[in-house]
């Protein structure tokens, strides 16, 4: 069956330092892969889409990769703020007609 | 932009009532909503997708008879819970995708905190 894994459930850095969270994925190939954040209390929000003939993509302080031999997505914030703590969500293109999230990764910035 | 809207925000109800919540994607049409539940500190679920004009599917586990999910427009997406027990408190997330977009992209409500006494 397919499944997703995100490399750890909490991820504690200092401000500044690049934040690194990681997404594998098993048993299928997906087309995209697609970043979430989610601050407590409310829903998801949709942050990058990286597809798989795509190596890497950024948008302002934030970096993800696809490497779709390894079948894994690496999700880079640099200039880490503290405004970043929060937890964020990978979810690869399901063969299916819906998104399956991985667990998340819950990530704090202190100051 | 694709704003999708939930009401309400919270709700506290009393064991055995029904609750129900509203889905509404705000400027565009979503023939397809889907419905999570989140309980703390845990990932979101996949409950249902919802389909316009038709019946929903649901996630293997989740009772249909339970949590009743209607699509009666293209912007509207109900889902109620019946006889709702204490273990049904959560927190309720819906979203929905841009047909106008070529990828998956979900758009999701701000949520519903329901909590049942």
């Amino acid at each position: 069956s397919q499944k997703i894994e995100q490399n750890s459930e909490a991820l504690n850095i200092q401000e500044g330092k690049t934040a690194t969270l990681t997404c594998n994925y098993t048993n299928y190939s997906p087309a995209y892969l697609q970043w979430y954040r989610q601050d407590p209390g409310r829903g998801p929000v949709f942050l990058l889409l990286i597809r798989e003939n795509e190596k890497e993509k950024k948008k302002e302080r934030l970096k993800v990769t696809f490497d779709t031999t390894l079948k894994q997505s690496l999700f880079h914030i640099t200039a880490s703020q503290p405004a970043d703590s929060a937890t964020y969500l990978c979810a690869p293109d399901s063969s299916a007609s819906k998104i399956i999230f991985g667990s998340g990764t819950r990530l704090s910035i202190r100051p | 932009g694709a704003v999708v809207s939930q009401h309400p925000s919270w709700v506290i109800c009393k064991s055995g009532t029904s609750v129900k919540i509203e889905c509404r994607s705000l400027d565009f049409q979503a023939t397809t909503m889907f419905w999570y539940r989140q309980f703390p500190k845990q990932s979101l679920m996949l409950m249902a997708t919802s389909n316009e004009g038709s019946k929903a599917t649901y996630e293997q586990g989740v009772e249909k008879d339970k949590f009743l999910i209607n699509h009666a427009s293209l912007t509207l997406s109900t889902l109620t819970v019946t006889s709702a027990h204490p273990e049904d408190s959560s927190f309720y997330i819906c979203s929905a995708s841009n047909p106008q977009e070529s990828t998956d992209t979900q758009y999701f409500g701000p949520g519903t905190r329901l909590t049942v006494l």
